[in-house]
């Protein structure tokens, strides 16, 4: 089976400038996640969609950042405008149902760098 | 609050077992899981524990648990080269549905 992909895989942008990341899940797949690994520290939940519906964005810096799921299966991550601080490796992950014993799956991210 | 704390570092030599542990403090969690990350790379699932069992092993991964202090372990038997990377323990607290990760322990394995 085909795992997450992500693009793109790397990206270098200067502060106050906008990027979009992009993340097709495991097929079959309802739940998708966006989480934001900053250098040194564990993945820090973003966003959770079921389907196309956002089902925990509590953690989402809804000033600057977006996240759509259109059609239930792609989503797109946006950022603008980007800060410093938002340099981290930006990671898609997926899960069957959503519930406790369906494990995450996650692509390779999209490392960002902020100038 | 959640909060998994892990320690940042261990070292081990070629063929010694390694053991990586880790605290959590959310007792809603039911699964509790542990990943690798490779350089470069995005987290591989390598096993996971429900929370009403104090023991799984799976090869040469084994991973314990004490639910009363909240500590969970994986051990490495016979570690390899292959295995350096970073572990990351996470738990999934009930209601909250997504994982919640700890700081990871980059595990160095010396020739």
């Amino acid at each position: 089976e085909a795992g997450v992909a992500q693009s793109p895989r790397y990206k270098i942008i200067e502060k106050r400038q906008s990027v979009a990341f992009w993340c097709n899940p495991i097929s079959g797949h309802a739940t998708l996640y966006w989480y934001q690994q900053i250098l040194g520290q564990g993945p820090k939940l973003l966003i959770q969609f079921q389907n196309n519906g956002v089902v925990d964005d509590s953690q989402l810096p809804k000033d600057r950042f977006s996240a759509e799921r259109l059609k239930g299966v792609d989503s797109t991550l946006k950022i603008q405008p980007a800060k410093l601080e938002d340099s981290a490796v930006y990671l898609c992950a997926s899960s069957f149902r959503g519930e406790d014993n369906s494990p995450l799956h996650f692509g390779n991210g999209t490392r960002l760098t902020v100038t | 609050g959640e909060d998994v704390e892990q320690s940042l570092f261990l070292s081990v030599r070629e063929g010694d077992s390694s053991v990586i542990n880790c605290t959590y403090t959310d007792s809603s969690s039911t699964y509790l899981y542990w990943y690798k990350q490779e350089p470069g790379a995005g987290l591989q699932l390598l096993t996971y524990i429900f929370s009403n069992m104090d023991m799984k092993q799976d090869q040469r991964l084994t991973v314990l648990l004490n639910k009363k202090d909240k500590h969970l372990s994986l051990r490495i038997a016979d570690t390899q080269t292959g295995d350096s990377a970073i572990y990351f323990c996470a738990e999934s607290p009930v209601g909250r549905r997504a994982l919640t990760f700890g700081s990871g322990t980059r595990l160095q394995v010396q020739p």
